[in-house]
């Protein structure tokens, strides 16, 4: 199974400046048919998952462009340009690349300071 | 508004089975493959399962298989997770999905 290691667990960010998130995988995601699938979901608390990013950098209808994703091979990282309250919450990374299992990021903790 | 909607959770004792519901609401399911993911108190996302839109490929987790069954009724509109020799293990929050659209989740608790 593909292995995701996200970096930091923990993300205190002041309001306005940027944060970024780190997700390795422990094999390469490129995919047979030449594409990555690893996407991005945030959970804001008390709710369910939704996804932000799919394929490494598409963000998802209704996504403010302050969220990006980016990477290739087996390191990503998920930007937010500039903090704002309402992205407190948990980030999670996923694979989708060799699948049977889908497997996820343990998640990354995003609080204001 | 597009989403999916959970139901059949609750609390389950040794021996004893669950089978969860998914219906999906403002939408067809019909032409989507299919998730269950779940999510124990205070812990991350594990997928569970997969079935494919027409029923006729399923994947499921080594943590379930043999346990847990997905399937699918395309003429009622829903999914299904049959649970059977459900432990602590299991207890989750129970998410269906196609990764884009979710719902908000059944609960599963298992107690001795």
């Amino acid at each position: 199974d593909v292995v995701m290691t996200q970096s930091p667990l923990s993300l205190p960010v002041t309001l306005g400046q940027p944060a970024s998130i780190s997700c390795r995988s422990s094999q390469s995601l490129v995919h047979s048919d030449g594409n990555i699938y690893l996407d991005w979901f945030q959970q804001r608390p008390g709710q369910s998952p939704r996804r932000l990013i799919y394929e490494v950098s598409n963000r998802d209808s209704g996504v403010p462009d302050r969220f990006s994703g980016s990477g290739s091979g087996t390191d990503f990282t998920l930007k937010i340009s500039r903090v704002e309250a309402e992205d407190v919450g948990v980030y999670y990374c996923m694979q989708g690349s060799h699948w049977p299992p889908w497997t996820f990021g343990q998640g990354t903790k995003v609080e204001i300071k | 508004q597009v989403q999916f909607v959970e139901s059949g959770g609750g609390v389950v004792q040794p021996g004893r089975s669950l089978r969860l519901s998914c219906a999906a609401s403002g939408f067809s399911l019909s032409a989507y493959n299919i998730h269950w993911v779940r999510q124990a108190p205070g812990k991350g996302l594990e997928w569970v399962a997969l079935i494919y839109y027409d029923g006729n490929q399923k994947y499921h987790a080594d943590s379930v298989k043999g346990r847990f069954t997905i399937s699918r009724d395309n003429s009622q509109n829903s999914l299904y997770l049959h649970m059977d020799g459900v432990s602590a293990e299991d207890t989750a929050i129970y998410y269906c999905t196609t990764f884009s659209i979710w719902g908000q989740g059944t609960m599963v608790t298992f107690s001795s």
